[in-house]
């Protein structure tokens, strides 16, 4: 069946470090990707997403593109900040079951220090 | 402001009682949905609707019961059947126009079973 897998964390890192997040996926047909990110005690917000192979989601200098040789959606930003430390999902979209569910990953907490 | 938005924000549950979440949204969405989140993990589908009068369970339905008698409205009503319901509860919303099954979350409610 359709699964995420993302890679454990907490990742630590100091202020301008380069992230990277790593994101892999098995599914069928042609899902939607997305990046959510979740602040302590907060719901989700939609940070970026991708619809077709080879797109490019980006958003607050956050970049991820649809890898669908390597099934990948690794998430990227080239300098982080302390605001940025938070919880980050990668989800995909059962495209085949045209319910609009989506599959998470189990979250990767991303810790920035000064 | 367009949003979704869940009341409380904190609930405390006794044993052996039943309590119902509130989820309501005014993004004019079709479809709305329950996860709950437990610390460390992903989020996990609990029930989903698309239309109003109808629903369907998700991968966690058991010990939960949900409504949809308005399209802006879904409460969740967690019953005491759930046999372990301290949790973080997430609900989000999607439209139908929306073909890449973008869901979009509330801020979340925090039940605790004393």
């Amino acid at each position: 069946g359709n699964s995420v897998t993302q890679m454990e964390g907490p990742v630590t890192l100091s202020e301008e470090a380069f992230l990277t997040i790593n994101c892999t996926y098995t599914a069928t047909g042609y899902p939607s990707l997305f990046w959510y990110v979740q602040y302590p005690g907060e719901g989700l917000q939609l940070l970026l997403k991708a619809t077709k192979a080879d797109d490019k989601g980006s958003n607050k200098g956050f970049e991820a593109t649809y890898r669908k040789e390597t099934t990948s959606f690794h998430l990227e930003k080239g300098s982080v900040q302390v605001s940025d430390s938070a919880v980050y999902f990668c989800a995909l979209s059962r495209s085949s079951s045209n319910t609009g569910k989506l599959i998470f990953g189990q979250g990767t907490t991303l810790q920035v220090k000064p | 402001d367009g949003g979704i938005t869940q009341s409380p924000k904190y609930l405390f549950r006794k044993e052996g009682q039943n309590v119902t979440l509130s989820c309501e949204q005014n993004l004019n969405h079709d479809a709305m949905y329950w996860y709950r989140q437990d610390p460390g993990q992903g989020l996990r589908l609990i029930y989903y609707s698309q239309i109003v009068n109808d629903f369907q369970k998700g991968d966690i339905a058991e010990g939960y019961s949900v409504s949809r008698e308005k399209k802006e409205s879904f409460p969740l009503t967690v019953t005491s059947a759930q046999k372990n319901p301290t949790a973080f509860y997430l609900c989000a919303s999607r439209t139908s126009r929306d073909r890449t099954d973008t869901q979009y979350f509330g801020p979340g409610t925090r039940l605790t079973v004393l």
